[in-house]
């Protein structure tokens, strides 16, 4: 498809277990960026990859949460030992550059549900 | 802390109507502003953006206003259109961001009744 592609849509997991989700940004994108939102809230951002640069992890809440990304292609975020805190719609977008521009192309997100 | 405020949680306005989406940011540093539309199941998508040096940018039935001396934009729909109703975020970035990584609002639902 032509959009950024987000995989799980829907997770239900248990507390304490960890959750692995997947975006697939727009090709020739090279920057990609996750966001939350959790209820009620806006989105927050959680972490950005440029290229091959070292990615900003200043967003993320915890050393349990992570991210990679292969060159400018997917990316995957991994929660370890969820909790219910972490329940929210996680969401990718991508741009063609870190420019100034500020559209960001937007997925449909992953829904987490922990119990 | 929120940065980006919106402190409307919802909006009812008639078809046809205008409609008055506003935003307050607290950082003197952020300066571009954009507005993104949200359907439900949907992720956001780009509506309509303004940069610091400007006061109005209009696009369509779409106009933002910024005023920075007092921290504040709004977001004009002007027709009204039942296909509006949705969920508008207001975002802000600034160039010490990383990547121009944007900070968003907690959004307003529009309802635009027939």
């Amino acid at each position: 498809g032509a959009g950024v592609s987000q995989s799980p849509s829907n997770k239900v997991t248990e507390k304490g277990k960890d959750v692995e989700l997947r975006c697939d940004p727009i090709s020739g994108h090279t920057a990609l960026y996750w966001y939350r939102q959790r209820l009620g809230q806006g989105l927050e951002f959680l972490i950005y990859f440029q290229g091959n640069s070292a990615p900003d992890k200043s967003g993320l809440p915890s050393d349990r949460f992570s991210a990679e990304r292969t060159g400018e292609s997917v990316s995957t975020l991994t929660i370890q030992r969820t909790q219910q805190e972490d329940s929210a719609v996680y969401l990718c977008a991508s741009s063609f550059t870190s420019g100034y521009s500020g559209e960001l192309f937007f997925g449909e997100g992953s829904r987490l549900t922990v119990l | 802390d929120q940065q980006v405020k919106q402190n409307s949680p919802s909006l009812s306005v008639q078809e046809g109507r205008i409609s008055i989406l506003n935003c307050d940011y607290t950082n003197s540093m952020f300066d571009y502003f954009l507005w993104y539309k949200k359907y439900p199941a949907e992720g956001p998508t780009f509506l309509i953006s303004i940069s610091s040096i400007k006061d109005k940018n209009e696009d369509g039935r779409f106009t933002v206003f910024l005023n920075k001396s007092a921290k504040h934009l709004s977001l004009h729909i002007v027709p009204s259109q039942p296909g509006d109703s949705a969920v508008y975020f207001c975002a802000a970035s600034s160039n010490s961001n990383s990547g121009y990584a944007l900070n968003f609002g907690k959004g307003t639902s529009l309802l635009v009744t027939p």
